[in-house]
């Protein structure tokens, strides 16, 4: 089935520019949905559709696809912003969604 | 306001049965879907499955096909994730989290229902 790859983890300063990567075959073609997991909470959804974003969610995070990579970008992280990300897709081939194994945050 | 209220902890052996809930308010359940997401501890996201209660049509992972049972009750706009015989690889947070249709995102999640099973 279609296989989603994020690196274990990014570190990024506070008020610097974190960006999340998440790989997949031709994921450019599909939608990419993008969840925030603080520690011992349930997951937020930041960014559908590649790049939209849910009411309640600051701009800065957004998200493009394109190629074999869909990327998260975090601008101005703030320590709140400490958290696991994950990449979800819908596999059309399967008809069933995939996670990324996720990308956890650590703000320094 | 919508809301995934999800039952509490379990602590059950290996081989028992067991089917924890996910009620739904402040929106139509039947014209929604419920999917479940398994995370085991320290580990990432899986989809389990899912139920669109208005017609009870259900699809689910190959992983957890045959494993588990997905059900919905309109009358009460609860979701259920049934086990009949748990194994100790069951031991996980089960997230029930709504979504609009066939390949949209999960826009509210429940609060999750940890799930111990040892023997």
């Amino acid at each position: 089935s279609y296989v989603l790859t994020q690196p274990p983890s990014v570190s990024v300063a506070p008020g610097q520019t974190a960006r999340i990567p998440c790989g997949g075959d031709k994921i450019g073609h599909k939608n990419v949905n993008w969840y925030q997991q603080r520690p011992g909470q349930a997951p937020v959804l930041v960014v559908y559709d590649d790049s939209d974003r849910p009411s309640g969610i600051p701009e800065r995070f957004s998200g493009s696809n394109s190629g074999n990579t869909a990327t998260l970008t975090i601008t101005r992280v703030e320590g709140g912003d400490e958290a696991d990300y994950y990449c979800q897709v819908w596999d059309s081939s399967y008809n069933h969604y995939v996670f990324g194994s996720g990308t956890k945050v650590t703000v320094l | 306001e919508v809301q995934l209220e999800q039952s509490g902890a379990e602590v059950k052996k290996t081989g028992e049965s067991l089917k924890i809930s996910c009620k739904a308010s402040g929106f139509s359940f039947s014209t929604y879907r419920i999917a479940w997401v398994r995370q085991m501890p320290g580990k990432g996201l899986e989809w389990v499955g899912v139920i669109r209660p208005g017609d009870s049509a259900t699809a689910y992972s190959p992983s957890f096909q045959g494993q588990v049972t997905i059900l919905g009750d309109k009358s009460s706009s609860t979701a259920y994730l049934q086990w009949s015989s748990l194994r100790a690889s069951d031991t996980a947070i089960y997230y029930c989290a709504r979504h609009d249709g066939a390949e949209t995102p999960f826009d509210y999640w429940g609060q999750g229902t940890l799930v111990t099973v040892s023997s």
